[in-house]
């Protein structure tokens, strides 16, 4: 079975500076690969997801993501984070048939500091 | 609009209490999910649905139970309400990529 480790579980960082939030994954079998933002009281929105081909994947709100398969990981980055980036995030995996139910990280919450 | 809805948005149990939570989907979709998301946990699979008429155990199905009778709803009932099970519910539906309602926020006093 697969799972997700996300390895932050706070994350702060300061307004207009560059954040990392890491992910890797275990899986026996090729996965895709996805990251949701959740903001306060809300529900799941899908920032970006990885699917195929190229490894770097660009997402909404200025976030990419780099597939590494030999590191089993997707770690989020964005090169300057607002206020309202403040938000949880999670990292989720399902198998490569697609169809199949999403198993998610523990979440890592992000915390822009002004 | 098309998209996954799910009802009530809040409710409050009292322990040993029953309900029922209706996710509901426009789009046709086979695969149907249900999640809960407690805080530093994640979202964690209760139950999902493959297909009208069938279902199967996610991670926590412990002191739930779902049916599926039309492919477009997928209820989640609890039939003996327990403080632990306070939590946010989260429904997904998939075709060729998944799309969540906003979640129902119960809690049981």
């Amino acid at each position: 079975a697969q799972s997700v480790t996300q390895l932050d579980s706070q994350v702060p960082v300061f307004e207009e500076a560059p954040v990392e939030l890491r992910c890797n994954y275990s899986s026996s079998v090729s996965v895709y690969l996805f990251w949701y933002v959740q903001y306060p009281n809300q529900g799941l929105q899908l920032l970006l997801k990885y699917l195929s081909g190229s490894t770097l994947v660009k997402g909404i709100n200025g976030f990419e993501a780099e597939f590494n398969k030999s590191q089993t990981s997707f770690h989020l980055r964005k090169p300057s984070v607002h206020i309202s980036d403040t938000a949880e995030y999670f990292c989720a995996v399902s198998l490569h048939s697609g169809n199949t139910p999403l198993v998610f990280g523990k979440g890592t919450r992000l915390s822009v500091i002004a | 609009n098309a998209g996954v809805t799910q009802t009530p948005k809040f409710r409050v149990l009292k322990t040993g209490q029953s309900m029922t939570l209706l996710c509901a989907q426009d789009m046709n979709h086979e695969y149907m999910y249900w999640y809960r998301q407690d805080p530093g946990m994640g979202l964690r699979l209760i139950h999902y649905s493959v297909g009208e008429g069938t279902t199967a155990k996610g991670e926590v199905p412990d002191g739930y139970n779902v049916s599926r009778l039309k492919k477009q709803n997928f209820l989640l009932g609890l039939e003996s309400a327990a403080p632990s099970q306070t939590s946010v519910y989260f429904c997904a539906s998939f075709y060729y990529g998944y799309t969540f309602g906003s979640g129902t926020r119960l809690t049981v006093v």
